[in-house]
């Protein structure tokens, strides 16, 4: 069964710091990668995608994410946080074929010290 | 509206009683799914609906669990004979066709089972 694994649960960085956020997958055919950012107390923002075509992906607010088939991960990076960056962020793989659903993480929450 | 909307926003229910939880997607989207997220949980799919064909049901945790679409517009969600372990945000998204190009959320709708 496909999976995505989200290692720590809580990271916390300094300001101006690189974010590094992990995610590893398992799927049994190629799948599509979605990192969504949830701000305290709002919905689920798309934050970029994995759709088979280049390996690095740009998203918004300064994200990028690399599809690593060899390494079935999909990290999130941000050269230099922002304290605007706090919040919570979950990886999700849509698995392909027929199955139209995301499979998510359990989430990590970054945390961003001044 | 440009987003998904969801109604209620909050909803608070006596154990035993039934709710329903309303979606609207973005026009045009005729992919649309349901999840639910516990407090501190990642988001757990529950059903998808894909245009006219039958629904994909495989995440709906019970049979009091159940969910209706109109054509490729409104959804509802019906939970009959609430649980306290029913108490979540449950999330709505809508997509274009499979969802390749990412799913939109709902802002969800926060249900309290006391």
């Amino acid at each position: 069964a496909q999976s995505v694994t989200q290692l720590g649960s809580h990271v916390s960085v300094s300001e101006g710091a690189l974010v590094l956020l992990r995610c590893n997958y398992s799927s049994s055919v190629p799948p599509y990668l979605f990192w969504y950012v949830q701000y305290p107390n709002q919905g689920l923002q798309l934050l970029l995608k994995y759709t088979s075509a280049a390996t690095l992906v740009k998203g918004i607010n300064g994200f990028e994410a690399e599809f690593k088939k060899s390494e079935t991960s999909f990290h999130l990076t941000k050269p230099s946080a922002h304290m605007s960056d706090a919040a919570e962020y979950f990886c999700a793989v849509r698995p392909g074929g027929s199955q139209g659903n995301l499979i998510f993480g359990k989430g990590t929450k970054l945390s961003v010290k001044p | 509206g440009a987003g998904v909307s969801q109604s209620p926003s909050n909803k608070v229910t006596e154990k035993g009683k039934d709710v329903e939880l309303r979606c609207d997607p973005i026009s045009g989207h005729t992919a649309l799914y349901w999840y639910r997220q516990r407090l501190g949980q990642g988001l757990e799919f529950l059903i998808y609906f894909q245009g006219n064909s039958a629904p994909d049901k495989s995440g709906l945790p019970s049979d009091r669990f159940s969910a209706e679409r109109t054509g490729e517009s409104v959804s509802t969600l019906t939970i009959q004979r609430t649980q306290q372990e029913d108490s979540a945000v449950y999330l709505c998204a809508s997509s274009l066709a499979m969802g390749g190009q990412g799913q939109f959320f709902g802002p969800g709708t926060r249900l309290t089972v006391l």
